[in-house]
């Protein structure tokens, strides 16, 4: 499985818009980039997966340019709900089968 | 519909002892995978179960067993437990041969003494 490198943590103002940029030198080609939140005592949380240019949903964008090597986590106007530690993940899109292999992870601390 | 549960919400056990966990998947998913996650560190893959049996086992030990029911719910087991069986157990549950992510619960905090 494709080894992913993130900040270890971030801190930003709320309002602001967050990028958490995350590397995955070796992504395979059937390789899909995903984003899970964890908040503390808590389960993670998928926020989102996208495997080339850009995926948007209710909650994020994610940004993957054209060699995958690298992505980015986009959170826009974050409030302090958002503290939480964020994962990039890399795998197979069916993850109902796989296995899910988290780094440390991004602690993101929301400033108000 | 409720999502993933988990039981005991916590536990404090000693060395030596043996530990029982329990999971109820996601309503209409069949498949449970538990994670062990350290302080600090990411969720750490254990095993999965699929109609029944294990499909996948991460790097763990012979001392994490586990077993799945015919009504999907789950049970993770360690043995001889060790100060480092410290940890926040998650369980997640999905649908096989979806493309769906996985839901996890609010985990189990074993605290080992």
């Amino acid at each position: 499985l494709a080894k992913t490198t993130q900040p270890i943590s971030m801190d930003s103002y709320e309002g602001q818009e967050v990028n958490i940029t995350c590397s995955h030198n070796n992504i395979a080609t059937n390789d899909y980039i995903t984003w899970y939140q964890q908040f503390p005592s808590q389960g993670p949380r998928f926020i989102i997966q996208g495997y080339k240019t850009k995926v948007t949903n209710e909650v994020a964008s994610l940004f993957i340019p054209a060699d995958r090597k690298s992505s980015t986590l986009s959170l826009p106007r974050v409030s302090l709900s958002d503290t939480a530690v964020y994962y990039c993940l890399v795998g197979k899109s069916n993850f109902g089968n796989e296995k899910l292999t988290f780094g440390t992870g991004t602690r993101l601390t929301i400033i108000p | 519909d409720a999502g993933v549960t988990q039981s005991p919400t916590h536990l404090i056990k000693t060395r030596g002892q043996q530990v029982t966990l329990r999971c109820s998947p996601k309503s209409g998913h069949d498949t449970v995978s538990w994670y062990q996650q350290a302080l600090g560190q990411g969720p750490q893959f254990i095993f999965q179960y699929y109609e029944e049996e294990e499909r996948q086992r991460g790097n763990f030990p012979d001392r994490f067993s586990g077993h799945q029911f015919p009504n999907y719910s789950s049970e993770l087991n360690v043995n001889a437990l060790l100060l480092g069986d410290s940890a926040l157990y998650l369980c997640a549950s999905s649908l096989a041969g979806q493309g769906d992510e996985q839901f996890f619960g609010p985990g189990t905090r074993l605290t080992v003494l």
